[in-house]
């Protein structure tokens, strides 16, 4: 079965660190690949997405992904953190073949200011 | 604001019980879908309907359907409530629900089951 797996499930940074996220799938086929957020009291919404192409992402907030086809893997980065960008972050995968998404269990990031 | 909305917010309820969850999607959204996010499984999809139709099935157990109705916002139904069913419902949305769409995702309902 496909699954999604996000490496860490608390992070904790200081203000203007950098920032990776790991995100990793098991499926061989052509994929879509999603970082959805969400912000504390507030809805999940798409951070970015990758469905061909180019293989570096930019999104929203100045978050970018790079899609590593070899390695299954689609991380999430960003230079320079905010307070702001305390949130869950959701990597997500779905398939050519199949409506469904399947959802990694989602990495706590609290920014310290 | 996603313009999606859910109702009800939270529903506190007993086991044995029924309750409906409804969802409004965006207006022109054809697709609906249904997750649940619970401390131990994470988000799971449940089920998706476009245009009032069936299009997939995920995880999603007996004691619980769904619908979408020509107005085309959706309703789930969760029977016979055990407590693992206590969790977080949401609802997403797309134009026509394809694999590469972006979801729009309502403010979900907490259900507590005691």
């Amino acid at each position: 079965a496909q699954s999604v797996s996000q490496h860490n499930h608390h992070v904790i940074l200081s203000e203007a660190a950098s920032l990776e996220l790991g995100c990793n799938y098991s499926y061989g086929g052509t994929v879509n690949l999603f970082w959805y957020v969400q912000y504390p009291g507030q809805h999940l919404q798409l951070l970015l997405k990758y469905f061909s192409g180019d293989p570096l992402v930019k999104g929203i907030k100045g978050f970018e992904a790079e899609f590593i086809k070899s390695k299954f893997s689609f991380n999430l980065r960003k230079p320079s953190v905010q307070w702001s960008d305390t949130a869950e972050y959701f990597c997500a995968v779905s398939l050519d073949s199949n409506y469904q998404l399947i959802w990694g269990a989602g990495t706590k990031l609290i920014i310290k200011p | 604001d996603s313009g999606v909305t859910q109702t009800p917010k939270h529903l506190i309820t007993a086991t044995g019980q029924r309750v409906t969850l409804r969802c409004s999607p965006r207006s022109g959204d054809l697709s609906v879908y249904w997750y649940q996010q619970s401390l131990d499984q994470g988000l799971q999809f449940l089920i998706q309907y476009y245009n009032g139709e069936e299009r997939a099935k995920g995880n999603i157990l007996e004691r619980f359907s769904a619908q979408q109705f020509p107005d085309l916002h959706s309703e789930l139904n969760l029977s016979s409530l055990e407590l693992g069913d206590s969790a977080l419902y949401f609802c997403a949305s797309t134009k026509v629900g394809l694999p590469g769409d972006e979801q729009f995702f309502g403010p979900g309902t907490r259900l507590t089951v005691l």
